[in-house]
């Protein structure tokens, strides 16, 4: 069974550019969630996907972020435009826990995308 | 969600077993204990995850003492490619999870 797949594995923009990230996740998995570690910082939550539904977006830094996931298959994010400080490591999960289940806990990650920014 | 505290490098050989131990001291009544595991140009893996006592898989042994503040994540006789990123997170297990990351302990195994 392919895991969670994410494209590209790295991109280097200008400022001022957009960049597009997609996520694949698991087939079946419900739940979708972007990750991020920008340089020298911790692994900080994005926001969360049930479905085609953004169930909490709070980690979102700002307005030049945007999420979508349109058929509840795979995700975009997308950065427009695009700062010096959103260099950084982008990861998706996905996991099949819902409000009525009672999962093992375990997020499977991709092996993130990798954005720099000049 | 409940802040873990845990050391930020360590150093084994291989062959030995090496325990990382992790502090959450205001864990709440309804968390778990997880842990991760991250190679370099990868995304975190799941290892285990308890409520307390002890749980053990195929890869490590998760120890939690009765008072759920401190946890140990043991892994038996390392070899070199344990070297990575040991996360230890804790959060609700059901619903809708927000993990939570902090520093993460660096395991080097060295020859």
């Amino acid at each position: 069974e392919a895991g969670v797949t994410q494209f590209p594995s790295h991109s280097v923009i200008e400022k001022g550019q957009t960049v597009t990230l997609r996520c694949d996740p698991i087939s079946g998995h419900d739940n979708l969630y972007w990750y991020r570690r920008v340089m020298g910082k911790e692994i900080k939550f994005l926001l969360h996907f049930v479905k085609e539904s953004k169930q909490d977006e709070s980690g979102m830094p700002n307005n030049r972020f945007l999420a979508e996931r349109t058929g509840g298959t795979y995700s975009t994010l997308k950065v427009q435009p695009a700062e010096l400080e959103d260099s950084g490591v982008y990861f998706c999960a996905s996991s099949q826990e819902g409000l009525a289940f009672v999962s093992t806990g375990e997020l499977f990650f991709g092996e993130g995308s990798r954005l720099t920014v000049l | 969600l409940a802040k873990t505290t845990q050391p930020i490098s360590m150093d084994s050989y291989e062959g030995q077993e090496v325990n990382i131990t992790c502090s959450h001291n205001n864990i709440a009544t309804n968390d778990y204990i997880t842990w991760y595991q991250q190679f370099p140009s990868q995304g975190p893996r799941f290892i285990i995850q308890g409520y307390k006592t002890k749980v053990t898989n195929e890869v490590a042994s998760l120890f939690i003492p009765a008072d759920r503040k401190s946890s140990t994540l043991s892994l038996p006789r390392v070899s070199l490619s344990d070297t990575a990123v040991y996360y230890c997170l804790v959060g609700g297990r059901t619903g809708f999870q927000k993990l939570v990351f902090g520093t993460g302990t660096r395991l080097l195994v060295s020859p």
